[in-house]
């Protein structure tokens, strides 16, 4: 069974502070993502990464850095957090679609970020 | 890029009765269409997906159609029960992009009693 983890359910930071949010899945996934969630405006996808060291700007990036160091691992950097960047972010991770065409992205529980 | 336009964005059936959530993509060179649910507190599941090269699909009680030409698909739910209650997500995946998705808006569904 595939899971995804991400590092913190809930999390309190104050403006202009930097933040990590850790992504972690156990099923040797090339590929991740980190989305953020807002009402009525669906799943954004901020970065995305096919393959360690390895990363892409999605559809709303500014704000936003990524580290892929290690293929399991997927980190989503606010170098200086704003309070627009209250909201919940999920993570996902899939296989390639290279060898056997585009598959499932399975999910993390979220981490629900409020940037005082 | 890719948009992904999903209607209705919030949607009230009575069990029993049948739901139908529908999405429209931009792009005609897009190959892959999931649909994923997220419950209430929870992270979003796959429930069903079709590709290009199909135009229906079937898993129980849940179906999905793609109409290329018109450039919709849509999500069907019949027999609606109050578990099938959450938020519902349509995506599409454009051939250029490796394995990234668009996804619409979302769609809240309540099933009363």
């Amino acid at each position: 069974d595939v899971k995804v983890t991400q590092s913190s359910r809930y999390l309190v930071k104050r403006t202009g502070e930097k933040v990590f949010l850790e992504c972690v899945q156990d099923m040797d996934h090339e590929n991740m993502f980190w989305y953020r969630q807002d009402p009525g405006l669906g799943l954004r996808l901020i970065y995305f990464s096919y393959d360690v060291k390895m990363k892409e700007k999605g559809d709303i990036p500014e704000g936003y850095s990524v580290s892929r160091e290690k293929k399991e691992r997927f980190s989503l950097i606010l170098e200086s957090a704003s309070t627009n960047q209250t909201s919940m972010y999920l993570c996902a991770s899939s296989l390639s679609p290279i060898l056997a065409g585009v598959r499932e992205q399975f999910f993390g529980p979220g981490t629900r970020l409020t940037v005082l | 890029g890719e948009n992904v336009e999903q209607h209705p964005s919030t949607l009230s059936v009575q069990e029993g009765d049948s739901a139908v959530i529908k999405c429209t993509y931009s792009d005609s060179a897009s190959n892959y269409f999931p649909w994923y649910k997220q419950e209430l507190g929870k992270r979003p599941q796959l429930i069903i997906d079709i590709r290009s090269n199909v135009g229906e699909k079937k898993d129980q009680r849940i179906a999905v159609t793609l109409n290329k030409t018109a450039k919709h698909f849509s999500l069907h739910i019949t027999e609606t029960q109050p578990e099938d209650s959450a938020v519902y997500f349509c995506a599409a995946r454009y051939t250029g992009t490796a394995s990234k998705l668009t996804f619409g808006t979302g769609t809240r569904l309540q099933v009363t009693l």
